[in-house]
């Protein structure tokens, strides 16, 4: 069974960071790109970063790019984003999610989601 | 950057009802658009890839058809647990969301 659990959420500062994990199981981690997905309380879904299986190709939205960074440990099995200079717009439920289909990209897993709430 | 869009934003509807929901893009992402379902409380849950296909375990009641800019979600019937947020989303180039379409019952 596949299964992505999230970890590292918590109450910070506005301007600190947070690193978050992402533990990988049931399924090759190391053949599979990965992303991340934040949600803000009652907002929609917003993609935040993608790392492929190689680490070789990595993207950033805007509203994030120079700040978070997007990393694997195929020998872990994890996934993680370190997030700095926190902004209170930055507070939402961050999952992380397996990017599935060769051709026709999409998100077949997703982790159960862990909280970042961001105070100034 | 690819700008999605779902109409309507919300709807009611009874059990047993058939319900579309519509995307459009601000470009065409031909076939590179897939449908989640989100209950509250829970992470997205992916019904429909490549703007047609369904992903394995969902019911059939779940249809997606479009291409180019403008896609359409199809419940055949709606059930008690289909009540829920729908979200499209575009993969031609990176990744974009749509605002999505909260289902509630009439």
């Amino acid at each position: 069974e596949v299964q992505l659990v999230e970890s590292g959420g918590g109450l910070v500062q506005s301007g600190g960071s947070l690193r978050l994990s992402c533990a990988a199981s049931g399924f090759t981690f190391r053949s599979f790109s990965m992303i991340w997905v934040r949600q803000a309380p009652g907002k929609g879904l917003e993609w935040l970063s993608y790392i492929s299986y190689s680490s070789d190709t990595i993207s950033y939205a805007d509203s994030v790019k120079g700040r978070f960074t997007i990393s694997r440990d195929n020998a872990q099995n994890s996934l993680y984003l370190q997030m700095n200079n926190l902004r209170d717009e930055d507070t939402a439920v961050y999952y992380c999610a397996r990017v599935g289909g060769s051709y026709l990209t999409n998100f077949d897993y997703w982790g159960q989601g862990t909280l970042v709430t961001v105070s100034s | 950057d690819i700008q999605m869009t779902q109409s309507p934003s919300s709807l009611s509807a009874s059990v047993g009802d058939r319900v579309a929901i519509t995307c459009r893009a601000s470009q065409s992402t031909y076939t590179y658009l897939n449908w989640y379902q989100q209950k509250p409380g829970k992470a997205p849950k992916l019904l429909i890839y490549g703007a047609s296909s369904l992903q394995s375990g969902v019911p059939s009641r779940f249809s997606g058809s479009g291409s180019g800019t403008e896609f359409t979600l199809t419940i055949s019937s709606l059930q008690p647990e289909d009540f829920a947020t729908y979200y499209c989303q575009q993969t031609y180039s990176l990744f974009t969301f749509g605002p999505g379409t909260k289902v509630d019952i009439k």
